[in-house]
């Protein structure tokens, strides 16, 4: 079975500039996650969607921060404008209705300079 | 919103038993305990989950007293490639329309030396 799928794998852009990561989630996996995992912390729940619908964006910063699922599926995360905290590890994840037990992507490791 | 406290770090050897506790006093009713493992440059991966009492799989075992407030993975005869963060999350099971809002503490570091 195929994972989690996410690109970039890195990507370094200045502060102000934008920057969006995609998704692919396990093939029949309802609910997607994304998460920002700073360096020495745990990740942090940025948006949940159930299908195309959002069911939890509570601690997405959403003056800069986007996210949508098309068609239930893909999903792309995006940062306008980028400031240098946003410097991470942007997680994706899926699940079945069972959310605790996620799948996680290999991430991509967002430099802000 | 239950809050998890578990030690920062931790250190073993090979083939010991590491035993790691994970506080939560103000879980839910509807809450299960779920642990997760995190290798460097990885994204987190699901060990086991449990309601209460014990629950076994191949990799760990997990110890739930019956208050609920706090729960023990159990990692038998840990070996090198065992180092790594683990993390103990505490949220309902199904999905539900509000968010689960399953939230990962800073976990812990395990270290296992020869």
């Amino acid at each position: 079975e195929a994972g989690v799928a996410q690109s970039p794998r890195y990507k370094i852009i200045e502060k102000r500039q934008s920057v969006a990561f995609w998704c692919n989630p396990i093939s029949g996996h309802a609910t997607l996650y994304w998460y920002q995992q700073i360096l020495g912390q745990g990740p942090k729940l940025l948006i949940q969607f159930q299908n195309n619908g959002v069911v939890d964006d509570s601690q997405l910063p959403k003056d800069r921060f986007s996210a949508e699922r098309l068609k239930g599926v893909d999903s792309t995360l995006k940062i306008q404008p980028a400031k240098l905290e946003d410097s991470a590890v942007y997680l994706c994840a899926s699940s079945t209705d069972r959310a605790y037990e996620q799948y996680f992507g290999p991430g991509t490791r967002l430099t802000v300079t | 919103l239950a809050k998890t406290t578990q030690p920062i770090s931790m250190d073993s050897y090979e083939g010991q038993e590491v035993n790691i506790t994970c506080s939560h006093n103000n879980i839910a009713t509807n809450d299960y305990i779920t642990w997760y493992q995190q290798f460097p440059s990885q994204g987190p991966r699901f060990i086991i989950q449990g309601y209460k009492t014990k629950v076994t799989n191949e990799v760990a075992s997990l110890f739930i007293p019956a208050d609920r407030k706090s729960s023990t993975l159990s990692l038998p005869r840990v070996s090198l490639s065992d180092t790594a963060v683990y993390y103990c999350l505490v949220g309902e099971a199904r999905v539900t329309g509000g968010g689960n809002k399953l939230t990962f503490g800073t976990g812990t570091q395990l270290k296992v030396e020869l």
